[in-house]
């Protein structure tokens, strides 16, 4: 299917597990994101990637690791879980131009207990 | 820090009224957009305002970019169930930047 998918759609871990939030995408965007999203914050940057192996740390990286092999995927991983990090993750995707306009995955929904 | 704050942060109406939702910062932005998420999906793209003083129309939303780009409204004309959602305006700093900065998001529901 053509677009931006995100797997799981929900997970629930245990804190202190390693757990990776996976992000495809079929456009061939050059740009990736990863957000999180929590009430009173709308969506706060965690990192994103301008091309295949190139990332850079968003507004709040901390406990957070990313990796880009390949232009379409762009997987996202908690190290060590932390109750903190319970939230809706979304990953999005852009060309560079057209004022950034973001294309949004589904989200995946965390729980860590 | 929160540079976009949006107001209010929840709006309950009935269905044929109009509102407005404003976004606003301290900051100047080269371009900002809007967008709507509804419930387990991701945010989709309204629009995106270019220019200070611009107006958009979009059916029966109309979006404008404040006179010295550091603010946007979004009103909505008629309000219709189907407008349920969250509202999030983006900012870009410079047209070539890597990032937007979201707002804090406006939360609308329309009840028939």
């Amino acid at each position: 299917d053509a677009g931006i998918t995100q797997s799981p759609r929900y997970k629930i871990t245990e804190t202190g597990r390693q757990v990776t939030l996976m992000c495809h995408q079929t456009w061939s965007h050059s740009y990736m994101f990863w957000y999180r999203q929590d009430l009173g914050h709308g969506l706060r940057l965690i990192y994103y990637s301008a091309a295949a192996d190139i990332t850079d740390k968003g507004e709040v990286p901390d406990g957070y690791v990313v990796s880009r092999s390949k232009t379409e995927n762009f997987p996202l991983t908690l190290e060590s879980a932390t109750r903190s990090q319970t939230s809706v993750y979304f990953c999005a995707s852009t060309w560079r131009g057209n004022y950034n306009e973001q294309f949004f995955g589904p989200g995946t929904r965390l729980t860590v207990l | 820090t929160q540079l976009l704050e949006q107001s209010p942060q929840f709006l309950s109406i009935q269905e044929g009224e109009n509102l407005t939702v404003y976004c606003n910062s301290s900051s100047v932005f080269s371009s900002l957009q809007w967008y709507r998420q509804e419930p387990g999906e991701g945010p989709v793209l309204l629009v995106t305002v270019v220019t200070g003083g611009e107006v958009k129309k979009l059916k029966r939303l109309t979006f404008q970019f404040g006179d010295a780009r550091k603010d946007s409204s979004l009103h909505i004309t008629a309000a219709q169930p189907g407008d349920t959602g969250l509202y999030l305006c983006a900012g870009a700093k410079t047209y070539n930047t890597d990032k937007l900065i979201f707002g804090t998001g406006t939360r609308l529901q329309v009840f028939p």
